[in-house]
């Protein structure tokens, strides 16, 4: 998978829109970006995934400019419950199949 | 469904024992993975099996050996257990079906710690 790099923490007040910034410099042509979501104690999950240009569902958007070497994940109008790690993943490498996930994102929405 | 499926959820073992930990998949899944996350770190990728029969190393394999008994059931053992071990392991499996389908579902987790 190709490199990404993610700030380590934010915080943001209930009720605004946080958004998440990830830089995957090394993107390949086939390559996807995916983002995870990790509660505490539990193990993470899907939320989000995009190719290029906007991709919005139920959970959040995803945005992706034109040279696809950064994504910025979206979450609108954010509760105490949106206190989470977040994950951005670049791939999938077929030629290997690692799936390797980094240290993350921690958001803490405050009330 | 019933999706990834971790045994035991605790354990606590003493230095030097040995333990292996259970994941089954019931999704018919073609890659399974174990991760390990200690207390305020991401997750750091153990071992991983593309394909039933084959396994490989991930980041942090020192420790752990692993055994995929057949496409639904991937097992991580821990040989002689260390405090260094002590861990919250995740298992988890995807499967690559398709162009950018990287989608992975994670077990419920083991929370594992050698005195």
């Amino acid at each position: 998978l190709a490199k990404t790099t993610q700030p380590i923490s934010m915080d943001s007040y209930e009720g605004q829109e946080v958004n998440i910034t990830c830089s995957h410099n090394n993107i390949a042509t086939n390559d996807y970006i995916t983002w995870y979501q990790q509660f505490p104690s539990q193990g993470p999950r899907f939320i989000i995934q995009g190719y290029k240009t906007k991709v919005t569902n139920e959970v959040a958007s995803l945005f992706i400019p034109a040279d696809r070497k950064s994504s910025t994940l979206s979450l609108p109008r954010v509760s105490l419950s949106d206190t989470a790690v977040y994950y951005c993943l670049v791939g999938p490498d077929y030629g290997n199949n690692r799936l390797a996930f980094g240290k993350g994102n921690q958001v803490v929405v405050i009330p | 469904n019933a999706g990834v499926t971790q045994t035991p959820k605790f354990q606590v073992l003493k230095t030097g024992q040995s333990m292996t930990l259970q994941c089954a998949q019931d999704m018919n899944h073609n890659s399974m993975y174990w991760y390990r996350q200690d207390p305020g770190m991401g997750l750091r990728l153990i071992y991983y099996s593309a394909s039933e029969g084959t396994t490989d190393k991930g980041e942090v394999p020192n420790g752990y050996n692993v055994s995929r008994l057949n496409k639904r059931e991937f097992s991580l053992r821990l040989e002689s257990a260390a405090p260094s071990q002590t861990s919250v392991y995740f298992c988890a499996s995807r499967s690559l079906r398709g162009v950018g389908d990287t989608e992975a579902f994670f077990g419920q987790g083991t929370r594992l710690t050698v005195v």
